[in-house]
């Protein structure tokens, strides 16, 4: 099976960087996701991470640990826009194909 | 863009009754996955598809059965709808080893009465 934990909740400033922190525990480990999901609308695609470092795409950043279990995701300048979930998902390798995977969110609520 | 469409955006079913929630994409996507997103439960996948005719079960399979006859459309089956299968219905789909993006259907919100 797999473990995949996040914050459930965070509060940031509008302007400021926030570091939302994702772990997990899973055998056959193919990449790790990050998706911003408005309320009632569906999750879109933020990032992937395959290899460990860091990947920077414009004020968000995606950044993976395998040989600890860990990733994070950075927001930088946060407008009011970013109150939303965060998802982080790992793909699995089975013998019937990929596995998606998804930790239970983080709501980000962004004040001024 | 990839379009992943859910045929309903909304539906209520009573209890019992068979329901059929449809996802079509257009992108020759070889994998397609049924997920339910639940408060304070995240998203927990269903079912999911590699392949036309091939399926594999997800994390909660139970009163749930899946169809894939074509490559583009992926059908979740409830055999006999319960009250605790009312839900929001996500379908997704992504092309190979998954690292372009897993693409997510508008979702269908289903109340089960």
């Amino acid at each position: 099976g797999q473990n995949i934990d996040q914050p459930t909740e965070m509060t940031a400033t509008e302007g400021a960087i926030v570091q939302i922190n994702c772990t997990y525990q899973t055998s056959g480990f193919n990449g790790l996701f990050w998706y911003q999901q408005h309320a009632g609308e569906a999750p879109t695609f933020l990032s992937y991470n395959v290899l460990d470092g860091l990947e920077e795409k414009g004020r968000f950043s995606s950044f993976l640990s395998r040989s600890k279990g860990y990733s994070y995701l950075l927001l930088k300048e946060l407008q009011m826009k970013d109150s939303a979930s965060y998802l982080c998902a790992v793909i699995r390798l089975t013998g019937g194909g990929n596995k998606l995977t998804f930790g239970t969110g983080t709501q980000l609520k962004v004040e001024l | 863009d990839v379009k992943v469409t859910q045929s309903s955006r909304y539906l209520v079913k009573r209890t019992g009754e068979k329901v059929f929630l449809e996802c079509v994409q257009d992108m020759d996507h070889e994998n397609m996955f049924w997920y339910r997103q639940d408060p304070g439960l995240g998203l927990r996948l269903i079912y999911f598809s590699y392949d036309v005719k091939m399926k594999e079960k997800g994390d909660i399979p139970e009163g749930y059965s899946v169809s894939r006859e074509k490559k583009e459309r992926f059908s979740l089956i409830l055999e006999s709808a319960s009250t605790n299968q009312t839900s929001m219905y996500l379908c997704a789909s992504s092309l190979g080893q998954g690292s372009g993006g897993y693409t997510f259907g508008s979702g269908t919100r289903l109340t089960v009465v």
